[in-house]
């Protein structure tokens, strides 16, 4: 069966470091996106891509990248991680824009910055 | 800015009661979507409705929209303690810039006592 994954699940890091969270989807989709979720604010859209080599800033993208080498992949990288970005990450996907643009989402990534 | 705000933030109600969770939004869409999270979860897609249908049904979901009032409404009738989670609206912009993306809104967290 087609899914959408994200790894790790956990992690804990310190202030400074780079950190990369993964994305893998099997839907052969190609919108991809990254939300962070935060108590209060519900989700919000960090970056997202329509494709191979396409990226897009979202409405928090300050201090996170993306890039697409690939459909299946869409990995976020915190440059230098900071304690406000102690978040729970979620990626999702969707077929190309045109249709009901119904979102698939991972299991999440629970980050924590010290 | 959230394009979507649910209403009420919590709802506690016994098992076998209905519950009904309402969402409104500002600007004109295509669709709009309900999705269920539960605890430490992602986000899954329940139903959706589009601009051109006033009510849908799932199984024990109902969903209203009235366009002229931009405002939707999920009911779940008799409801479980499986029920139990957190629901969003998502809608996708109407019109001929649409960007493939979803601007969800905040979440109900609904509880269903046993």
């Amino acid at each position: 069966d087609a899914e959408i994954t994200q790894s790790p699940r956990h992690k804990i890091t310190e202030t400074g470091r780079q950190v990369t969270l993964a994305c893998h989807q099997t839907w052969n989709h190609n919108n991809m996106f990254w939300y962070r979720q935060d108590l209060g604010h519900g989700l919000r859209l960090i970056h997202y891509s329509y494709g191979v080599h396409d990226t897009n800033k979202g409405e928090v993208s300050d201090g996170y990248s993306v890039s697409r080498s690939n459909t299946e992949d869409l990995p976020l990288t915190l440059e230098s991680a900071a304690s406000s970005q102690t978040s729970v990450y979620f990626c999702a996907s969707s077929e190309s824009p045109g249709g009901t643009d119904t979102q698939y989402f991972g299991p999440g990534t629970r980050l924590t910055v010290l | 800015s959230q394009q979507g705000e649910e209403d009420p933030q919590a709802l506690s109600i016994q098992e076998g009661e209905n519950a009904t969770m309402n969402c409104s939004y500002k600007t004109s869409i295509n669709n709009l979507q309900w999705y269920r999270q539960n605890s430490g979860r992602g986000l899954v897609h329940l139903i959706l409705i589009r601009s051109n249908e006033r009510e849908k049904h799932s199984g024990r979901l109902r969903v209203t929209l009235d366009t002229s009032k931009k405002s939707s409404s999920l009911l779940i009738t008799a409801s479980r303690a499986a029920d139990t989670a957190s629901y969003f609206c998502a809608t996708k912009g109407g019109g001929s810039g649409n960007t493939g993306k979803l601007i969800f809104g905040q979440g109900t967290t609904l509880q269903v006592k046993p």
